[in-house]
C-alpha cells in the first residue's frame, strides 16, 4: 500500500507548455526528495528538501523547480517543458537516515 | 568510481534457478537498501538492512559490514521476478543525506 502518491502516472505534454508533477506523502516525513531517470540508466537526485520552506539543488542539474509549503507535499514544476525533459521523475520521502519510501514515478514525454 | 558498485548488471536464468546479485560499497554505512524497479518504473522498497540476514518469501538479502559488500538472492526464481534490482546506501555527502544508487542488475528470469 503506497503511503506516497505521484500523479499524473503518465504525461505526454506539447513543448512550451508548462507542467506540475504532483507528489504526496501521509507520512510526516520532514524529508522529500526528486530523482530523474531516463531509460536504462540511474536515478540522478534533482531536488530535495528538509522540511517546509526548505528546497536544495541536488547532484543532477535540472531547469525544473519545487516548492514545499506543506510537509506532505513537495510538487515539481516545469515552466516551459522541451523534449530534453522527457524522463521519468521519481518521488521519495525519508522519516530518518535509512528509511525511504519511493513514489510509483512520473513518466513524462514532451513532444 | 561510483560509492556503490552492482555485479552483475544483466542477468538472464531459467525459471527455478538461485540467483545471486552482489553490492559492494566503498565508505561506512549505516544501511543498505534493495530496491526493485518494474517496467512501468515504480520503485518498492524491498530490504533495508544494516547487518546480517533479512528474509520476505523467495528473497533474502545478506550484508556484511566489514567486508562492505551486500548480496540479493532469489531462490526458486520466477518471470514475475524479472526487473531491476538497484542497492542504494543513504550517505552524508557534503552535510546533506543523500541516497546512492548502484547501477541497477536487469534480471530476465525466462519460463
Amino acid at each position: 500500500e503506497a503511503d506516497i502518491y505521484q500523479t499524473p502516472r503518465y504525461l505526454v505534454i506539447g513543448t512550451g507548455k508548462k507542467i506540475t508533477l504532483e507528489c504526496s506523502q501521509t507520512m510526516g516525513h520532514d524529508k522529500m526528495y526528486w530523482y530523474q531517470q531516463d531509460p536504462g540508466m540511474e536515478l540522478h537526485l534533482i531536488h530535495y528538501s528538509y522540511g517546509v520552506n526548505s528546497t536544495e539543488k541536488g547532484d543532477l542539474s535540472s531547469e525544473s523547480t519545487v516548492s514545499r509549503i506543506r510537509t506532505e507535499h513537495f510538487p515539481l514544476t516545469l515552466e516551459s517543458a522541451r523534449p530534453s525533459h522527457t524522463s521519468q521523475y521519481l518521488c521519495a520521502s525519508s522519516e530518518y537516515q535509512s528509511s525511504y519510501t519511493f513514489g510509483s514515478g512520473t513518466r513524462l514525454t514532451v513532444v | 568510481k561510483n560509492e556503490v558498485e552492482q555485479s552483475p548488471q544483466n542477468l538472464t536464468a531459467q525459471e527455478g534457478e538461485f540467483i545471486t546479485i552482489n553490492c559492494s560499497y566503498s565508505v561506512g554505512i549505516s544501511a543498505l537498501h534493495w530496491l526493485q524497479q518494474h517496467p512501468g518504473g515504480g520503485i518498492v522498497s524491498l530490504f533495508m538492512l544494516s547487518s546480517g540476514k533479512k528474509k520476505h518469501g523467495r528473497l533474502i538479502a545478506t550484508i556484511n559490514i566489514q567486508e562492505k559488500h551486500s548480496s540479493l538472492h532469489i531462490t526458486a526464481s520466477h518471470p514475475r521476478d524479472s526487473a531491476v534490482y538497484i542497492c542504494a546506501a543513504p550517505l552524508i555527502i557534503q552535510g546533506a543525506q543523500k541516497l546512492v544508487f548502484g547501477q541497477g542488475t536487469r534480471l530476465t528470469i525466462n519460463p
